[in-house]
């Protein structure tokens, strides 16, 4: 069974940074593309950013470059978004979500981390 | 990286057929069959309803279809049932190797 686990959400203030880290297992984890998706409170699903699977390609949503860094360890199975600069508007449920085998979709998502930005 | 645009509210009865529709342009729901639709009940993580365009997943029920005319995608869901309300958003590749989102529709069933 595919699980997708997410782990270090919480308060932070603005300016600040944050680690998330998304823990796969019941598939090959290095055979698939991997995304980060948010959502904020009460809003829609945003896309974030992607890695392929030596973690050599990466992609991000605008409102995010220079700011976060996606990144993954095959051995460990893991996948992490790190946050610096933070601001009110990166409030959101981030899920991380295992990308289909051709790459064009997200098939499996794990329960989300939530992230508080405030003062 | 605009957000795809979708109806806010789609409502049916109970076996009735609805359809959202999911406009973009020509660099991402034009451009590609790579359009997937999610389903997502209050709380819940998203679930994988449609990929590129109109397969489903196995698992998912046959009652929900996809497909693609230019740049507007659409997800038809048949038979209306209670389980079936929830959030439905599509998605789609872009020209910069980007995905992006549609606004998001609640399904209302009466």
């Amino acid at each position: 069974e595919v699980q997708l686990v997410e782990s270090g959400g919480g308060l932070v203030q603005p300016g600040g940074s944050l680690r998330l880290s998304c823990a796969a297992s019941g598939f090959t984890f290095s055979s698939n593309w991997m995304t980060w998706v948010r959502q904020a409170p009460g809003k829609g699903l945003e896309w974030v950013a992607n890695i392929n699977q030596d973690g050599r390609e990466k992609f991000y949503v605008d409102s995010v470059k220079g700011r976060f860094t996606i990144s993954r360890d095959n051995g460990k199975k893991s996948l992490y978004l790190q946050m610096n600069s933070l601001r009110a508007e990166d409030a959101a449920v981030y899920y991380c979500a295992r990308d289909g085998s051709q790459g064009n979709d997200f098939d499996y998502w794990g329960q989300g981390t939530l992230v508080t930005v405030s003062s | 990286q605009s957000a795809l645009t979708q109806p806010a509210s789609v409502s049916g009865s109970p076996g009735q057929s609805i359809t959202i529709s999911c406009t973009g342009t020509s660099s991402d729901v034009g451009g590609y069959n790579y359009v997937s639709w999610y389903q997502q009940h209050p709380g819940k993580a998203p679930k994988l309803m449609i990929y590129d365009v109109s397969n489903r997943p196995s698992g998912v029920s046959n009652r929900f279809s996809g497909s693609k005319s230019g740049n507007t995608a659409s997800l038809t869901i048949s038979g209306l049932q209670a389980e079936d309300e929830a959030d439905y958003y599509c998605s789609s590749y872009t020209n910069t190797r980007a995905f992006v989102f549609g606004t998001g529709t609640m399904v209302t069933v009466l």
